[in-house]
């Protein structure tokens, strides 16, 4: 069972627009959330995270919004950038799993001029 | 700094050969990770360890060893390789606390014939 889900394999965008890309999980006792980019041929690299205890964090034009009580979790890219086009990874931890994160499938972004 | 770097970048095996992956990090961060990637899919955990000397087997450890002689290294074994061994693989290293962010290498793309 897939306990974090990314139903969206892909989002096309136009520059300036908003993105927004969504995740759900399952485990009800994830608590900390984050979320991953990841250019071709590179590592993904991290952008951004929640706590369970918020609902919301901003960094620049990222911000994540978290639903508890729905376990749903979106990222919104405001305004989105052709730089931006990458795919995007949800990932959920607990704090009783040694620092192990579960992560979705991913959702490739392209954010067209 | 480096941060994570594993080797090689590119390996090509015959089945039934073997190779170590080598992963290397200079951030003195206690956790490390090997996952896999597979078309269209997140990534998996494959092993991982908690400390010098300490491994633990993840998602999908079949076939595969690991060893943590070193702090800062982090070796993923195949002793027999087999075609479904075909994928690409990031090392990664945290800090133990929850929610920690993971600094991934940039990958290592195996082909196994």
């Amino acid at each position: 069972d897939q306990q974090v889900k990314q139903n969206s394999p892909s989002l096309s965008v136009q520059e300036g627009r908003i993105s927004i890309l969504n995740c759900d999980y399952t485990n009800s006792m994830f608590d900390y959330f984050l979320w991953y980019k990841k250019y071709p041929a590179e590592g993904p690299t991290f952008l951004i995270s929640i706590s369970s205890i918020k609902d919301k964090n901003e960094d620049g034009r990222f911000t994540v919004f978290l639903n508890k009580s729905a376990k749903h979790l979106s990222l919104h890219i405001v305004p989105s950038q052709p730089g931006d086009s990458a795919v995007y990874f949800c990932a959920a931890s607990t704090n009783t799993n040694a620092g192990k994160s579960t992560f979705g499938d991913g959702t490739t972004l392209t954010v067209k001029p | 700094n480096a941060g994570v770097t594993q080797t090689p970048k590119f390996r090509v095996l015959k089945t039934g050969q073997s190779m170590t992956l080598l992963c290397a990090q200079d951030m003195n961060h206690e956790y490390m990770y090997w996952y896999r990637q597979d078309p269209g899919m997140g990534l998996r955990l494959i092993h991982y360890s908690v400390g010098e000397g300490t491994t633990a087997k993840g998602e999908v450890p079949d076939g595969y060893n690991v060893s943590r002689l070193k702090k800062q290294n982090f070796l993923l074994g195949l002793e027999s390789a087999a075609p479904s061994q075909t994928s690409v693989y990031f090392c990664a290293s945290s800090l133990p606390d929850v929610g920690d962010i993971q600094y991934f290498g940039a990958g290592t793309r195996l082909s196994v014939l």
